[in-house]
């Protein structure tokens, strides 16, 4: 067990439609990850927040957006979904922001399985 | 974004065989990470390197963070069933704050 948890597991929504993924951090850890995983594909970064505060963004669409909430849990939410959103998304934590001599190493949750139909 | 170059892409074994996997940049990391994934679940971390040169071992599991930090080394001695699965090499660069995963390596072990 990483420590990591996300909810809900398994998501089935329409196209068109929103959702919220939520993701709770290892206990200690203050950098929150989000990333994308297609059938067969690797993980791809979206953004991180550290301690409340977006760090850095990567390849996340317009129609995502994050945040990281006083207590650190995290939210990620998708709009205007489309069939091309299916995938699993994993969130990971980690202590520090990844800009010291250490890196902390991200710990992974057990993702959320998201399909569009 | 970028990924990191990790190959093989897969590899078939016998049990008991050695397994050799890397992973490759043109940029410089300063922190290289294995991870094992198993299916419909999140990525597990193996090892974690920081400095050049760095050997580090987990059981039969060895990493190297490679001389020139553009490289990492992943093997497992004796392979076992259990070490099915996908292997990601992820590494941070000293210029950001991002996690770049590479394209993984899909292990397969026959008893």
């Amino acid at each position: 067990d990483s420590g990591v948890t996300q909810t809900p597991k398994h998501l089935i929504t329409a196209t068109g439609q929103r959702v919220t993924l939520r993701c709770s951090p290892r206990s200690g850890d203050l950098s929150v990850y989000w990333y994308q995983q297609s059938l067969d594909q690797g993980l791809q970064f979206l953004i991180q927040y550290y301690n409340g505060e977006e760090r850095a963004k990567g390849n996340i669409l317009e129609r995502f957006s994050a945040q990281q909430f006083p207590d650190l849990h995290s939210e990620l939410n998708l709009s205007s979904l489309e069939l091309g959103d299916s995938a699993l998304y994993f969130c990971a934590s980690s202590l520090n922001p990844g800009t010291g001599d250490y890196n902390s190493p991200l710990h992974f949750g057990n993702g959320t399985r998201l399909t569009v139909t | 974004g970028q990924q990191l170059n990790q190959s093989p892409q897969s590899m078939f074994i016998q049990e008991g065989e050695d397994v050799s996997m890397n992973c490759t940049s043109s940029s410089i990391f300063n922190t290289w990470l294995w991870y094992k994934q198993d299916p419909g679940e999140g990525p597990v971390l193996l090892i974690a390197l920081y400095k050049a040169g760095e050997l580090t071992s987990n059981g039969r599991l060895t990493a190297q963070f490679g001389i020139t930090r553009k490289d990492s080394f992943l093997n497992i001695s004796a392979s076992i069933p259990s070490d099915v699965g996908i292997y990601f090499c992820a590494g941070l660069k000293n210029t950001g704050n991002q996690f770049y995963f590479g394209t993984g390596t899909s292990l397969t072990v026959i008893p």
